[in-house]
C-alpha cells in the first residue's frame, strides 16, 4: 500500500528556516517524480517544487532560490528545505507522487498525496 | 505563465448533473487532471489525462477537453460529492505545474 507521511512543520519566525520530510512506503521515491504542493489557509492549491527520477529539480517562482527539494534514497524520503521564510509561505504543505503521462506531449499528475504538514511563519 | 480559470462556485440539486469548467489558452492541447478536496483532507485525483478515471472513482465522474475549456462532469450528484474541485495542467514552457483556483461544489 502506498503511503506518504509528512513531518517537520511548525511555527517559525520570518527569515527562519525549516525542513520538511515526507516518508514514503509502498514504492521507491527515487524511481518516481515527487512534488511538494502547498495550500494557504482558505486558499487553493499551489505547486511548489518537483524532483524528477533523474534528479532534475524545478521550483515555483515564488520559492525559487529559497527552497530546495531533495531526497534520501536509502531512507526512501523526500525533503523540502525552506529558508528565508516569509509570512506568505504559511500553508499546509503536501508531498505527492507524480505519475508521468505521454498524452499530448507529456505531463504528470499526482496520484498519491500525504496528509499534509502545517507551516506557520509568524513573529 | 499559464493561467487556469475556474468558477468560484457551482450549485446543483441531488441527482442532477454538475459541470465544472477550467479555462485556459488552447487548453485542449494539454492534458488536464482534476482533483477533489473535502474539508480538512488531502486532494484526491478523480480524472487524469482529460477523461480517464483512477481505479475506485465512480463512473459518475467524467471529463472532456477541447479548445479553450476543459470540463469535469459529475452525473447523478450525491451529497458526498460536495467538495472543492481543482484542475491542473503541466506548463511545458516553464516545466511548472499549474492549478486552477478551485471550484466549490455545493449540493443543494
Amino acid at each position: 500500500e502506498v503511503q506518504l507521511v509528512e513531518s517537520g512543520g511548525g511555527l517559525v519566525q520570518p527569515g527562519g528556516s525549516l525542513r520538511l520530510s515526507c516518508a514514503a512506503s509502498g514504492f521507491t521515491v527515487s524511481s518516481n517524480y515527487m512534488s511538494w504542493v502547498r495550500q494557504a489557509p482558505g486558499k487553493g492549491l499551489e505547486w511548489v517544487s518537483v524532483i524528477y527520477s533523474g534528479g532534475s529539480t524545478y521550483y515555483a517562482d515564488s520559492v525559487k532560490g529559497r527552497f530546495t527539494i531533495s531526497r534520501h534514497n536509502s531512507k526512501n524520503t523526500l525533503y523540502l528545505q525552506m529558508n528565508s521564510l516569509r509570512a506568505e509561505d504559511t500553508a499546509v504543505y503536501y508531498c505527492a507522487r507524480a505519475l508521468t503521462t505521454v498524452v499530448k506531449g507529456g505531463s504528470y499528475y499526482f496520484d498519491y498525496w500525504g496528509q499534509g504538514t502545517l507551516v506557520t511563519v509568524s513573529s | 505563465s499559464y493561467v487556469l480559470t475556474q468558477p468560484p462556485s457551482v450549485s446543483v440539486a441531488p441527482g442532477q448533473t454538475a459541470r465544472i469548467t477550467c479555462g485556459g489558452n488552447n487548453i485542449g492541447s494539454k492534458s488536464v487532471h482534476w482533483y477533489q478536496q473535502k474539508p480538512g483532507q488531502a486532494p484526491v485525483l478523480v480524472v487524469y489525462d482529460d477523461s480517464d478515471r483512477p481505479s475506485g472513482i465512480p463512473e459518475r465522474f467524467s471529463g472532456s477537453n477541447s479548445g479553450n475549456t476543459a470540463t469535469l462532469t459529475i452525473s447523478r450528484v450525491e451529497a458526498g460529492d460536495e467538495a472543492d474541485y481543482y484542475c491542473q495542467v503541466w506548463d511545458s514552457s516553464s516545466d511548472h505545474e499549474v492549478f486552477g483556483g478551485g471550484t466549490k461544489l455545493t449540493v443543494l
